[in-house]
């Protein structure tokens, strides 16, 4: 049982090349998020799908394009990279409860762009 | 600003120490949760607390859910440097948002 699985571990881009970010999760959950995080912000969520074939924006939206393939996958897409792009990023996959949710992260991508 | 604010951001005690730390917001929250990161590694759920005012104890950890359910603490007994790491708080309504974190290190 892999939990959530996040591909690549680490990219480096040029600024306006464009990559997409793979996530998988095999426990069946209907949500799934994208969250980065930066020094001193935490995480920011910048995408989430509350079920196959919805997507929502987050905090932190802007430069970036999410596609929920399937139930299993949920991939984040930089079209243009910015330095400021330049972060750890973190899928989630969400077991919801009657009165709560629990989240499972994958290990992480880190990305610069130069 | 952040949704959520923790403090003290960095924190370092020696070991057998007591600590707390806080996450507050001005937003009520459905669910409070904490969660441990390692380096490396994404977060991982340490407690989910739902109703204000309430308390749960994990081993020599207590949370707590305040009464108007917009913030929370937690408290550490006896700090071992196995407790050091960052901690975050996340509240949950729509959808799930976490503060900035408090990094803790144990020194033995």
């Amino acid at each position: 049982n892999a939990g959530v699985t996040q591909t690549p571990k680490f990219q480096v881009l040029k600024t306006g090349q464009s990559m997409t970010l793979q996530c998988a999760q095999d426990m069946n959950h209907n949500s799934m998020y994208w969250y980065r995080q930066d020094p001193g912000m935490g995480l920011r969520l910048i995408y989430y799908s509350a079920s196959e074939g919805t997507t929502d924006k987050g905090e932190v939206p802007n430069g970036y394009n999410v596609s929920r393939l399937n139930k299993r996958e949920f991939s984040l897409r930089l079209e243009s990279a910015a330095p400021s792009q330049t972060s750890v990023y973190f899928c989630a996959s969400v077991w919801s409860g009657q009165l709560n949710e629990k989240l499972f992260f994958g290990s992480g991508t880190q990305l610069s762009v130069l | 600003t952040q949704l959520l604010e923790q403090s003290p951001q960095f924190l370092s005690i020696q070991e057998g120490e007591n600590l707390t730390v806080y996450c507050n917001s001005s937003s009520v929250f459905s669910s409070l949760q904490w969660y441990r990161q390692e380096p490396g590694e994404g977060p991982v759920l340490l407690v989910t607390v739902v109703t204000g005012g309430e308390v749960k104890k994990l081993k020599r950890l207590t949370f707590q859910f305040g009464d108007a359910r917009k913030d929370s603490s937690l408290h550490i007994t006896a700090a071992q440097p196995g407790d050091t790491g960052l901690y975050l708080c996340a509240g949950a309504n729509n959808d799930m948002r976490f503060g900035a974190g408090t990094r803790l290190t144990v020194k033995p």
